[in-house]
């Protein structure tokens, strides 16, 4: 069974300009989570989509981020204009159930975006 | 407010050299506490959930127990294959929370 799948893995850019990121969950799973990770930190979450309805954004900058969810399968995380701070490894998450977890309580994680920002 | 906390941040082993890491939490109501391994340029991979005080589980040379306050992982006679970030996450509402981790490196 295939993974979660995420590209870029690796993207640098300057201050000021745009950047998107992909991920494609598993095969059938509704939820998907955008989560941030900062160096030396655990993952923070961003946004959970539940089908194509993003259901918790509340930790999503929304004056330069954005996401989306079509068609409730891949989903693209933007941020425009990008700043210094933004420099992480963007997760993207998928799960099986609506609580969440799936019955085994697991989020499966791709292996990440890492963003530079110069 | 929920908070999940590790230590220590970092921990160096010999090969064999048996150790604990830590994960105290305050959240009410805990719906389940989760450990995950991050390697290096990864996704973290999910290793167990613990549901209620007095649970333990175990994979290899991990084993994971639950109390109502902290959770810990005991690694048993580690190897260098066992050198990663462990991190440890309990389950809000649609949601989990990560602690910062623990990163081991075990010295062969």
């Amino acid at each position: 069974e295939a993974g979660v799948v995420q590209s870029p893995r690796y993207k640098i850019i300057e201050k000021k300009q745009p950047v998107a990121f992909w991920c494609n969950p598993i095969s059938g799973h509704n939820t998907l989570y955008w989560y941030l990770q900062n160096l030396g930190q655990g993952p923070e979450l961003l946004i959970r989509y539940e089908n194509e309805e993003a259901v918790d954004d509340s930790q999503l900058p929304k004056d330069r981020f954005s996401a989306e969810r079509l068609k409730g399968v891949d989903s693209t995380l933007k941020i425009q204009p990008a700043e210094l701070g933004d420099s992480a490894v963007y997760l993207c998450a998928s799960s099986l159930d609506l609580t969440g977890a799936s019955s085994t309580g697991e989020l499966f994680f791709g292996e990440g975006s890492r963003l530079t920002v110069l | 407010e929920d908070q999940v906390t590790q230590s220590p941040e970092a921990l160096r082993l010999q090969e064999g050299e048996s150790s604990s890491l830590n994960c105290s939490y305050t959240v009410s109501g805990l719906r389940g506490l989760f450990w995950y391994r991050q390697d290096p340029g990864k996704g973290p991979e999910f290793l167990f959930t613990l549901y209620s005080a007095g649970e333990e589980k175990e994979k290899e040379r991990l084993k994971a127990t639950l109390t109502k306050k902290e959770s810990f992982l005991h690694i048993t006679a580690p190897k260098p294959e066992d050198s990663a970030t462990y991190l440890c996450a309990v389950q809000l509402p649609y949601k989990l929370s990560f602690g910062a981790g623990t990163t081991v490196t075990v010295r062969a």
